[in-house]
């Protein structure tokens, strides 16, 4: 059974660094994409990313570049989003779900993980 | 890229039909058979009900269906339930490993 879990519930302070995984289970981490979606309170999702863990290509979209840095390590199974100095902005939940691609065009996110909440205050 | 646009909210008697309408541009809805639907309950992960236009995922009931036409995409949910009530968010893919979701329609069962 193919499973994302990611970490528990943060809650940081404006400036601070912080990040959060995802850890892949029940299917061949390093042979599939992996990316990240943000939903900030009450509101729609945004795609932010993507990362194909067997040789680290990552894709990022034009909003988040620069942003985040979404990073993987293959030995863990385990996909990452960082921030280096966090913003009260970035108060949101962050879903990592694992893709479908042909190609380079990504046709559906099969799996997502539970979620990460992210509260930054000042 | 700018989001797809959905109607806010959609709703019907348990036992009706309602279509929720997203609407792109050729550069991605138009562009790609590769427009998915998925249905978040309140506090839940989002969960895959289309994708590829028209095709469900294994254990989706046959009362999802999708279709498009030109630059608008639509899921049906036919024999409305209790538990359809959820909000529905389409995306596409839009070119260079990049993904456009629309911004959510809240359906409500009467």
């Amino acid at each position: 059974e193919v499973q994302l879990v990611q970490s528990g519930a943060e809650v940081k302070k404006t400036g601070e660094s912080l990040k959060i995984s995802c850890k892949g289970s029940g299917y061949s981490f390093s042979t599939y994409w992996i990316g990240w979606v943000r939903q900030m309170p009450g509101k729609g999702l945004e795609w932010m990313g993507i990362i194909y863990p067997g040789d680290s290509d990552t894709r990022y979209s034009p909003s988040f570049q620069g942003q985040v840095t979404i990073s993987a390590d293959k030995s863990i199974s385990t996909a990452f989003l960082q921030w280096s100095s966090l913003k009260a902005s970035d108060t949101a939940m962050y879903y990592c779900a694992r893709p479908t691609l042909v190609q380079g065009a990504i046709l559906r996110l099969d799996y997502w993980g539970q979620g990460t909440l992210v509260t930054v205050s000042s | 890229q700018s989001a797809l646009t959905q109607p806010p909210s959609a709703s019907g008697s348990p036992g009706q039909s309602v279509t929720i309408s997203c609407t792109g541009t050729s550069s991605d809805v138009g562009g790609y058979n590769y427009v998915s639907w998925y249905q978040q309950h309140p506090g839940k992960a989002p969960k895959l009900m289309i994708y590829e236009v028209s095709k469900r995922p294994s254990g989706v009931p046959d009362r999802f269906s999708g279709s498009k036409s030109g630059n608008t995409a639509s899921l049906t949910v036919s024999g409305l339930q209790a538990e359809d009530e959820a909000d529905y968010y389409c995306s596409s893919y839009a070119g260079s490993y990049s993904l456009v979701f629309g911004g959510g329609t809240k359906l409500t069962v009467l």
